[in-house]
């Protein structure tokens, strides 16, 4: 079936390094995407999103990348800190549907 | 401006009860969106609800489950005769009136344990 996974389920960096994290999905008629960050104990946060027109969008510190052909999805997080722990997880979604699918996560750990 | 808003924040419930959670949509949002997450996985779809509509049940379980979301007053996600496997965390989410399933905003989940 179409899912929405992740390629590591743990990230390891150095405070300061720059992260990656990515998604890959596997329903083409997808055309929405969202990244959100879930700290301990709490709901998800929504980060940044982008739309299948685009395939690059930027935000505080963060960018998210779209690769449309190779459907695979990556967040860049800059000069990680130690507030940037948490588990990541990526979501799809098709315009005008109701069911936002969601990846297991990554979970960044930050060193100082 | 209030965020989602889900109560309670932890319900432990024993095999058998009913378990009550409800969750306050953000202030202007229509839609809300149940999901449930077990440790260390990701959110599962639960149900897509509009005021006094069920518009995608899909996900919810064929038994003992049941949400509504009323013309007045928070959405309510029900659990009858509740079992272990109920045990995890449910998240609402809500967005704006308009296109559905975009820009979903998150509560801090209910915590359910039953014993």
């Amino acid at each position: 079936g179409e899912s929405v996974g992740l390629h590591l389920p743990t990230l390891s960096v150095q405070e300061g390094d720059n992260s990656i994290i990515n998604c890959a999905y596997s329903n083409s008629a997808s055309d929405y995407f969202i990244w959100y960050k879930q700290e301990s104990g709490k709901g998800p946060q929504f980060i940044i999103d982008i739309r299948s027109n685009m395939d690059k969008r930027q935000g505080q510190r963060v960018t998210v990348l779209l690769n449309k052909t190779v459907k695979h999805l990556s967040l860049q997080i800059a000069a990680t800190q130690p507030g940037d722990s948490a588990v990541y997880f990526c979501a799809e979604n098709r315009f005008n549907n109701n069911d936002m699918r969601f990846g297991a996560g990554t979970r960044l750990t930050v060193k100082p | 401006n209030a965020g989602v808003m889900q109560n309670p924040r932890h319900l432990v419930r024993r095999r058998g009860q009913e378990a009550r959670l409800r969750c306050s949509p953000m202030k202007g949002h229509s839609h809300v969106y149940w999901y449930r997450q077990l440790p260390e996985e990701g959110l599962k779809f639960m149900v897509y609800l509009q005021k006094e509509n069920i518009i995608d049940e899909s996900g919810m379980p064929k038994e003992r489950f049941s949400a509504e979301f009323p013309k007045e007053g928070p959405s309510i996600l029900r659990i009858q005769q509740v079992v272990r496997g109920d045990s995890a965390a449910y998240f609402c989410a809500s967005s704006p009136p308009g296109l559905a399933g975009w820009a979903q905003y998150f509560g801090p989940g209910t915590r359910l344990t039953v014993l």
